[in-house]
């Protein structure tokens, strides 16, 4: 149980253009979600936590302009890089707890990204 | 300010040894202490995972120690497998549904 998933797998786009991320909690319901960035023999970088119904909370250097969050539902999150540039191009990730006070957290497979 | 340092950046072992990460917390608020492991490509999948109130956890050849009062916890890897080679991230969380603070991350090698 507790399986994350993200779509796509990976994207090319070219600068200037938007693209939409999926994160889904497929077994369990998550009122929040974490989105992560990491670049390439980094750790982890939170970007923003996504809470059900209301605004995603975005850490500090993080545009929330220009990376849009949306968690439309209990088992779905989504992260719009708005107007892509090549400095965007990264491996994105998300996290959910599969429930209110659950201190464990499952990650997604990741999103290559990569912005020509 | 990193509030957890893990140690060694990078490790190789030989199979059949034992591997141990290392990591030291700053913020006594936290109360969950788990081990992802990373492989190229992929996201991190949970380990294994420690609260405070028991000094060592074991999972098949996987073991957190847990040093309260030094703020410390470690990662063993008993009988290491070249399967094992990939980045290990320890992280550190206060209280549920709260985002994860994460080490650097050690690169292990395990070669036969």
């Amino acid at each position: 149980g507790a399986v994350v998933s993200q779509h796509p797998s990976w994207v090319i786009c070219k600068s200037g253009t938007s693209v939409k991320i999926e994160c889904r909690s497929l077994d369990f319901q998550a009122t929040t979600m974490f989105w992560y960035r990491q670049f390439p023999k980094q750790s982890l970088m939170l970007m923003a936590t996504s809470n059900e119904g209301s605004k995603a909370t975005y850490e500090q250097g993080v545009e929330k302009d220009k990376f849009l969050i949306n968690h439309a539902s209990l088992t779905l999150s989504t992260l719009t890089v708005t107007s892509a540039h090549p400095e965007d191009s990264s491996f994105y990730i998300c996290s959910a707890s599969p429930g209110l006070s659950s201190y464990e957290q499952y990650f997604g497979p990741g999103t290559r990204l990569t912005v020509t | 300010q990193q509030q957890v340092k893990q140690s060694p950046q990078s490790l190789i072992v030989q199979k059949g040894g034992i591997s141990i990460i290392n990591c030291a917390y700053e913020n006594t608020a936290f109360d969950y202490f788990p081990w992802y492991q990373q492989f190229p490509g992929k996201g991190p999948a949970l380990l294994i995972a420690i609260r405070p109130d028991v000094s060592e956890k074991k999972e098949g050849r996987f073991t957190i120690s847990f040093n309260k009062s030094a703020k410390q916890f470690s990662l063993h890897i008993m009988d290491s497998q070249p399967g094992d080679s990939a980045t290990y991230f320890c992280a550190a969380s206060s209280e549920g549904n709260t985002p994860l603070v994460f080490g650097k991350g050690t690169r292990l090698s395990v070669i036969a």
